[in-house]
């Protein structure tokens, strides 16, 4: 079964802040989050591992609730180039590869100037 | 070092036709997938490899797709017949034994008439 992730999309001006939110009904091993560009590759952004710290990578972090199967992906004072649409991939503990990802749907953000 | 490659780019096939996707995949890495991406959700997972052997086919649906990754370096992806709700991007993507970020390539966009 596929996270659900929250927002489906999200406007923002640039400067502003984001929260984009990932929810499991499974126990989960880690969290995986991709940037995708129209017409382009997801590109990898960040892992959170159980029982690992909270990430950052620039102005971008995550963090990962493993109590609630969970994960929040923070975008701090948005830039332009942050546009794109952002997916969680999941790798639950009775899943058979630690390296098998199931995507959720997506979170589409826009920054506009 | 060069990125996942992924040919065609794009095809337009009538149902019932075949067609067959070609990755090759970074340079070492072990482990490969194949995704569906139907416009508006996640990659779903089709088929793994790890080396020349397949790890994980429960989600290809193996009365039309097929899916072989000879001496353990390129694979190719075939599906005979197609239908028109295989519209879809089709990402290869690969990761080595060492880490957990999947690089993707490029994608290529099936449109079946």
């Amino acid at each position: 079964q596929q996270p659900v992730q929250s927002p489906q999309a999200v406007i923002l001006r640039e400067g502003e802040d984001a929260v984009i939110n990932c929810s499991s009904s499974k126990a989960l091993y880690s969290v995986h989050w991709y940037r995708q560009k129209h017409g382009e590759a997801p590109v990898f952004l960040m892992i959170l591992l159980k029982g690992g710290e909270q990430k950052g990578h620039d102005k971008i972090s995550a963090s990962f609730n493993e109590k609630k199967q969970q994960s929040s992906l923070y975008l701090t004072a948005s830039q332009l180039s942050y546009s794109g649409t952002y997916f969680c991939g999941t790798v639950s503990i009775s899943s058979g590869s630690a390296r098998q990802l199931t995507f959720g749907s997506g979170t589409q953000l826009t920054v506009l100037p | 070092e060069a990125g996942v490659a992924q040919s065609p780019r794009y095809k337009i096939i009538e149902k019932r036709q075949s067609v067959a996707f070609w990755c090759n995949p970074i340079s070492g890495h072990a482990t490969l997938y194949w995704y569906q991406q139907i416009l508006g959700q996640g990659p779903k997972l089709l088929i793994q490899f790890q080396n020349n052997g397949v790890v994980d086919d429960s989600q290809l649906p193996k009365d039309r797709f097929s899916a072989e990754r000879l001496k353990g370096v390129d694979s190719t992806l075939k599906i005979q017949p197609a239908k028109l709700e295989d519209s879809a991007v089709y990402l290869c993507a690969s990761l080595t034994d060492r880490a957990y970020e999947q690089y993707f390539g490029p994608g290529t966009r099936l449109t079946v008439t």
